[in-house]
């Protein structure tokens, strides 16, 4: 079974600060990674999607990596503002599954002032 | 586009109550699917769906129908309302890239049952 880690469950930086994220999953056989943003009391949105052949994608100042040999994917948002201030959580579509997207528990993210 | 739309926003029933959540999508996503979300436990499929008339289970089915007669549509009904159906309830429509998918979800339904 698929499972997916994200360490550590909660990261404070000043801003200005580089942020880097990481996601881990236990079976490399998966189809895409993704990545999402929640704000408290919100849905999710979708911040990158990386697929299965590539190594990486980006967007402004979020880039994020994908190394499915070693079942790691790194998401970093460079030069933090407050605003980043968000749970982001990656999530990984699964072969064996069927098509079931499985989520990692998310990194709280707080950015001071 | 409106994206993926979820009604009620809240919602507060009684033990024994049915109800249905409703979710829909205009983005023609085959691929749609409903999470509940409970702090501690992340996020949990309940029952998704790969197109009309074709709907399958997910990890936490119980107590939870759902059908699929529209592209656009996919509600979620909740038989008979317990206690530990309180969560925040995501709907998400997905597209097809490469071999796998895209996911976009809903703002949310927050259920408390009483």
């Amino acid at each position: 079974k698929q499972e997916v880690t994200q360490i550590p469950a909660a990261l404070s930086v000043p801003e200005g600060e580089n942020l880097v994220l990481n996601c881990s999953f236990t079976d490399s056989a998966i189809y895409n990674l993704q990545w999402f943003r929640q704000d408290p009391g919100k849905g999710l949105t979708s911040l990158l999607l990386i697929q299965s052949s590539q190594r990486e994608q980006t967007s402004g100042r979020l880039n994020a990596s994908l190394d499915k040999s070693s079942g790691r994917s790194t998401l970093y948002i460079a030069a933090s503002q407050p605003g980043d201030s968000a749970t982001y959580l990656c999530a990984v579509w699964v072969k064996a599954a069927g098509n079931k997207l499985t989520f990692g528990g998310g990194t709280r993210v707080l950015v001071k002032p | 586009n409106a994206g993926v739309t979820q009604t009620p926003k809240f919602q507060v029933l009684k033990t024994g109550q049915s109800m249905t959540l409703q979710c829909a999508q205009d983005m023609n996503h085959e691929y749609m699917s409903w999470y509940r979300q409970d702090p501690g436990m992340g996020l949990r499929l309940i029952h998704y769906s790969v197109g009309a008339g074709i709907t399958d289970q997910g990890e936490v089915p119980n107590g939870y129908n759902v059908s699929r007669s529209t592209t656009e549509d996919f509600p979620l009904r909740l038989l008979s309302a317990a206690p530990s159906q309180t969560s925040v309830y995501f709907c998400a429509s997905s597209y097809s890239i490469g071999n796998g998918y895209e996911q976009y979800f809903g703002p949310g339904t927050r259920l408390t049952v009483t």
